[in-house]
Parts: structure tokens; C-alpha cells; sequence
């Protein structure tokens, strides 16, 4: 079974600060997504990562891929009150080819301090 | 583009009562999903049709919950009888086949259980 991971579980932190969000997962898989979610409403794709090595940057935020630690990182950088969010990241554990079959993990939920 | 939209927003109900969801994917998308998402979880995928086939129910508790997905567009989801421990958020997705695109989310039905 697919486990996924992220720390920390929540994050406050102040205005203007960097910091990054970890996400381990326990099986092989290349394809990795990272979601936003604001409270009590959808979630938004923020990263799609396709291979080992991938790097997407977006604003504030970086996302990176190493498939072989099996680690995806989302990185802030000098945070904004507007990225307060619940932060999912979810691994892909279908063939190539077939649409995608996500396992999410516990997310993190982001809170920026002025 | 329009996006994922379902029905109802929110739904009150007692246990062992039944509710039904539904959800209209985005146009063109294939792939259609039904996750749940507890309070502070990440999503967890209950079902996955691809076109009206179903690809994936591994995760389904099939002795409450059935979805179905008629001409391959609309879906609908439905739990009967209901239980304390089905109160959650169910969220519809769709993605664009091939492989690889991000799953769209709708904002969910958020049901809870008397």
C-alpha cells in the first residue's frame, strides 16, 4: 500500500521568511502533484512533476522531484499572508500511459503572520 | 472553461438514511473521480470511471456506497443507509487523458451525519 507523508503537519510562519514543506512516499512512482486548498473549498493544482530531477517554480513557490529518495519538496520563499493554505501533495501510482491515480497525503497547513 | 460542478453543497442527514451526490465533469474529460476527505485528511480516491467503465473501486465500501456513471459524462454517487463515520467533504475530479494532467476538482458536497 501507497503511504504518503508530508511534515510538518502545520506551519506558521512569519511574513517575509522561507521555508520548505517535505513530502515522502513509499513506493516507486515518477509522477508527483502538489494542490492547494483553501478552507471549505476545492483543491487547486499548483505542480505537476514528471520525472526525477523536476523542478516547477511558480511565484513564491518551487517544487522539486527526486524520485530516487522518494522525496518532493514545496518550497516558500519570503512568504505572503496570501499563501495561507492547506498544501497537498499526492503521488501517482498509475502506468504510463492511463490516467492518474492519486494517494494524497495529510497536507500542511500553512499559516502566514504578519 | 467551465469547471467540475456538483450537488448538493451540503447535506444534512441521519444515519441510516441515504443521500445521493452528483457531479458533472469538466467537458471532454474521460476520467472522472469520487474521493472522501475527512476533516484534516488528505483525499482518498473511493472510485475512478474511465468514460462510463469503472477503472479502479478497490476503496469503495461497496456494501453502502454505489456510483455510477451513465453515457459517460454525469455521475452520480450514493450512500444507503448512511453511517456517523461517512461524514466528510466527497469531492468529484476529472482529468483530461492521456496520462499526466492534473486532476480538476469540483468544491464538494459536504455531508454531514445526525
Amino acid at each position: 500500500e501507497l503511504k504518503v507523508e508530508q511534515n510538518p503537519l502545520f506551519l506558521s510562519m512569519q511574513e517575509g521568511k522561507n521555508y520548505t514543506i517535505y513530502c515522502n512516499y513509499s513506493t516507486t512512482s515518477d509522477r508527483l502533484y502538489w494542490y492547494r486548498q483553501d478552507p471549505g473549498k476545492s483543491l487547486e493544482s499548483l505542480f505537476v512533476l514528471l520525472s526525477n530531477g523536476a523542478v516547477k517554480q511558480e511565484g513564491r513557490l518551487m517544487a522539486s522531484l527526486d524520485t530516487k529518495a522518494r522525496l518532493s519538496t514545496l518550497h516558500i520563499t519570503a512568504a505572503v499572508h496570501d499563501l495561507s493554505a492547506t498544501y497537498f501533495c499526492a503521488v501517482d501510482s498509475s502506468l504510463t500511459g492511463t490516467a492518474s491515480k492519486l494517494t494524497f497525503g495529510t497536507g500542511t497547513r500553512l499559516q502566514v503572520t504578519l | 472553461e467551465a469547471g467540475v460542478a456538483q450537488s448538493p453543497r451540503y447535506k444534512i442527514i441521519e444515519k441510516r438514511q441515504s443521500v445521493a451526490f452528483w457531479c458533472n465533469p469538466i467537458s471532454g474529460h474521460a476520467t472522472l473521480y469520487w474521493y472522501q476527505q475527512i476533516l484534516g485528511q488528505g483525499p482518498k480516491l473511493l472510485i475512478q470511471f474511465q468514460n462510463n467503465g469503472v477503472v479502479d473501486d478497490s476503496q469503495l465500501p461497496k456494501d453502502r456506497f454505489s456510483a455510477e456513471r451513465l453515457k459517460g459524462v454525469d455521475s452520480t454517487l450514493k450512500i444507503q443507509p448512511a453511517k456517523l463515520e461517512d461524514s466528510a467533504v466527497y469531492l468529484c475530479a476529472s482529468s483530461l487523458d492521456p496520462d499526466a494532467q492534473p486532476q480538476h476538482f469540483g468544491d464538494g458536497t459536504r455531508l454531514s451525519i445526525l
